[in-house]
């Protein structure tokens, strides 16, 4: 049972267009998410987050949206840059629980310069 | 910078042989976690370490794979037996432990079982 899904295993853009990556999740009681960025044969790097009592958070060129009655979350990349170009991963998590995160299954980004 | 250690970073060993993955975890970092990384599943959880004690290893094969920490510097995960099916990229990740502290992630160990 995936919780947490990435439907979109890859996207290509043009660098200076916007990427989307979307996610989306079935647990409710997820209140907290996390986007990290994964370079080949290195560890998943910590992105952004948000909490369930926003719905939109902003750090430099990277935003990431929610939309909690849709059980969706997005990250937007504006401008996109060849240096983007990597696996993203979602990820949510229960504040109740232990800092147990349930990860998606990645979506690989490509920038085309 | 601070990093999470793994060693291995690569392992390959033939079904049926014992292997033994080692993370050192951030300096003063709490908690611990294994993931696999698989493309059908992305990153599963197979163990989580508090204070070196485990409070989850649900998403672990009790029979083949084991978890520990020895001391706070050094975790280890070990496949005995293992089998072709448990190739993949291990992680290990370690954390704070406090509110919403992101987990900061080691290179990997790929292991390949022929």
């Amino acid at each position: 049972d995936q919780q947490v899904k990435q439907n979109s295993p890859s996207l290509s853009v043009q660098e200076g267009r916007i990427s989307i990556l979307n996610c989306d999740y079935t647990n409710s009681m997820f209140d907290y998410f996390l986007w990290y960025k994964k370079y080949p044969a290195e560890g998943p790097t910590f992105l952004i987050s948000i909490s369930s009592i926003k719905d939109k958070n902003e750090d430099g060129r990277f935003t990431v949206f929610l939309n909690k009655s849709a059980k969706h979350l997005s990250l937007h990349i504006v401008p996109s840059q060849p240096g983007d170009s990597a696996v993203y991963f979602c990820a949510a998590l229960n504040s109740g629980g232990y800092q147990k995160v349930t990860f998606g299954t990645g979506t690989k980004l490509q920038v085309i310069p | 910078d601070a990093r999470v250690t793994q060693t291995p970073r690569h392992k390959v060993t033939e079904m049926g042989q014992e292997v033994t993955m080692r993370c050192q975890p951030i300096l003063g970092h709490n908690t611990v976690f294994w993931y696999r990384q698989t493309m059908m599943q992305g990153l599963e959880l197979l163990a989580y370490f508090r204070n070196r004690a485990p409070l989850d290893d649900s998403g672990m094969p009790k029979d083949r794979f084991s978890a520990e920490m020895p001391d706070a510097t050094l975790a280890t995960l070990k496949i005995q037996p293992s089998e072709p099916r448990d190739s993949a990229v291990y992680f290990c990740a370690s954390g704070l432990g406090q509110g919403y502290q992101p987990q900061h992630f080691g290179d990997g160990t790929r292991l390949s079982i022929l």
